[in-house]
């Protein structure tokens, strides 16, 4: 089955903790992207990549890291540096400039 | 300034009548579109894009129009169903770049 891959669903964390958040995808697609949701918000921009090796931060990068080591694969690294971690994190592929963007199920972070 | 941002934070409709979902965008760099659907708990679905050399874009049971002049969006579903309701998002991305942008959102929820 093609499509992306969030991992886990749900993630508690102890205030100060960094956690990593998986995202990976069987696309083949260039671009991958890390947003935000708050609830009964939109989705903002935390990352994202054109490309292997390359990533521009979004609207939202404080406290927030990534890497693109690989084509399949977007790491997020949310760090004892974000003030208010707790949120529904979304990863997103799209293959070219100007298409569509496919989300993955999302991962619901709790920081307690 | 950036922002995609909609008139309406919830749409109510009747089974079977047709729904106008709208949004507004303040740059006229923008140049392509995006609707999304987003269920609750989950990540957001396409429904249909548009790029901004078009005006208007069919797909099944949807519309959008897009009225650059007064940079406008909207998304019509005709004969809504209760499978219809979720949030709504437009998105948007400009000058060709990777960069998605997307609006605050709007609920649509169908009375039977």
């Amino acid at each position: 089955d093609g499509g992306i891959t969030q991992s886990p669903k749900y993630l508690f964390r102890k205030e100060g903790q960094n956690v990593t958040l998986s995202c990976e995808q069987n696309l083949n697609h260039d671009a991958m992207y890390w947003y935000r949701q708050d609830p009964g918000q939109g989705l903002r921009l935390i990352y994202y990549s054109q490309i292997v090796n390359d990533f521009q931060k979004g609207d939202i990068a404080e406290g927030y890291s990534v890497s693109r080591e690989k084509k399949e694969s977007f790491p997020l690294t949310v760090t004892s540096a974000q003030k208010n971690p707790t949120a529904f994190y979304l990863c997103a592929s799209s293959a070219d400039v100007n298409t569509e963007a496919f989300f993955g199920q999302g991962t619901r972070l709790t920081v307690v | 300034g950036e922002s995609v941002g909609l008139h309406l934070p919830t749409l109510s409709v009747q089974e079977g009548d047709n729904s106008i979902i709208n949004c507004a965008y303040s740059n006229s760099a923008s140049d392509y579109f995006i609707w999304y659907k987003q269920e609750s708990g989950k990540g957001p679905q396409f429904i249909i894009d548009i790029r901004s050399n078009m005006d208007k874009r069919q797909g099944q049971r949807v519309t959008v129009l897009l009225n650059k002049t007064v940079k406008h969006l909207s998304l019509q579903i005709a004969a809504t169903q209760p499978g219809d309701s979720a949030v709504y998002f437009c998105a948007e991305t400009r000058d060709s770049s990777y960069k998605l942008i997307f609006g605050s959102g709007t609920r649509l929820l169908v009375r039977p």
